[in-house]
């Protein structure tokens, strides 16, 4: 079926450590990738978003980039900071028809330490 | 300016009670979605109104779940006759036409004992 796979947390790293959060995705065709940030206390917030192949998508020093051979979206940063600390969620736009809807992952739990 | 606002934040139902929370979308958004989100899982989709019209209710999980936006402004999810099973958070987006960006709301966490 349709949807999205995203690696486990919670992932633990130091501050200025490298993150890598996998994620991969299952479709027919080519929808639109997300990722979705959740700070401890707040609502879900759009952190970036590729909508065809090998687009990159980039905010705050995050990337991931589209790629269609391997149907991943990994999320990267070079640099993490104590304030990274908070839930991933990777998410796919659903292919065709009226509906916009978001297909989630499970979310993944970064905490950053000092 | 104001982003989309859910209330209650919390509510607690005793089993069998009818609930009603309420999203009020960003001004001018045509597209409005509800999401159950279950602790330690990711959201899923409820359903979609454009304007006025539930265009999709395709997840809502029973006939006990009810969703309207009569005016094509507020949306209310009505669950009648709760059960342990709804105790989630239900969050609430709304967008513009035409793109997927979606705005989320704070959520209602609901508890039901």
């Amino acid at each position: 079926g349709n949807s999205v796979t995203q690696m486990e947390g919670p992932v633990t790293l130091s501050e200025e450590a490298f993150l890598t959060i996998n994620c991969t995705y299952t479709a027919t065709g080519y929808p639109s990738l997300f990722w979705y940030v959740q700070y401890p206390g707040e609502g879900l917030q759009l952190l970036l978003k590729a909508t065809k192949a090998d687009d990159k998508g980039s905010n705050k020093g995050f990337e991931a980039t589209y790629r269609k051979e391997t149907t991943s979206f990994h999320l990267e940063k070079g640099s993490v900071q104590v304030s990274d600390s908070a839930v991933y969620f990777c998410a796919r736009g659903r292919e065709g028809g009226a509906t916009n809807k978001l297909i989630f992952g499970t979310g993944t739990l970064l905490a950053v330490q000092p | 300016g104001a982003g989309v606002s859910q209330s209650p934040r919390y509510k607690v139902a005793k089993r069998g009670q009818d609930v009603a929370l309420r999203c009020d979308p960003i001004s001018g958004h045509v597209s409005l979605f509800w999401y159950q989100q279950a602790l330690g899982q990711g959201p899923e989709f409820l359903t979609y109104f454009q304007n006025e019209a539930q265009l999709d209710k395709s997840g809502l999980p029973s006939d006990r779940f009810f969703a309207e936006r009569p005016e094509g402004s507020v949306s209310t999810l009505k669950i009648q006759r709760t059960q342990q099973e709804d105790s989630a958070v239900y969050l609430c987006a709304s967008g513009l036409q035409g793109l997927y960006e979606q705005y989320f709301g704070p959520g209602t966490r609901l508890t039901v004992t």
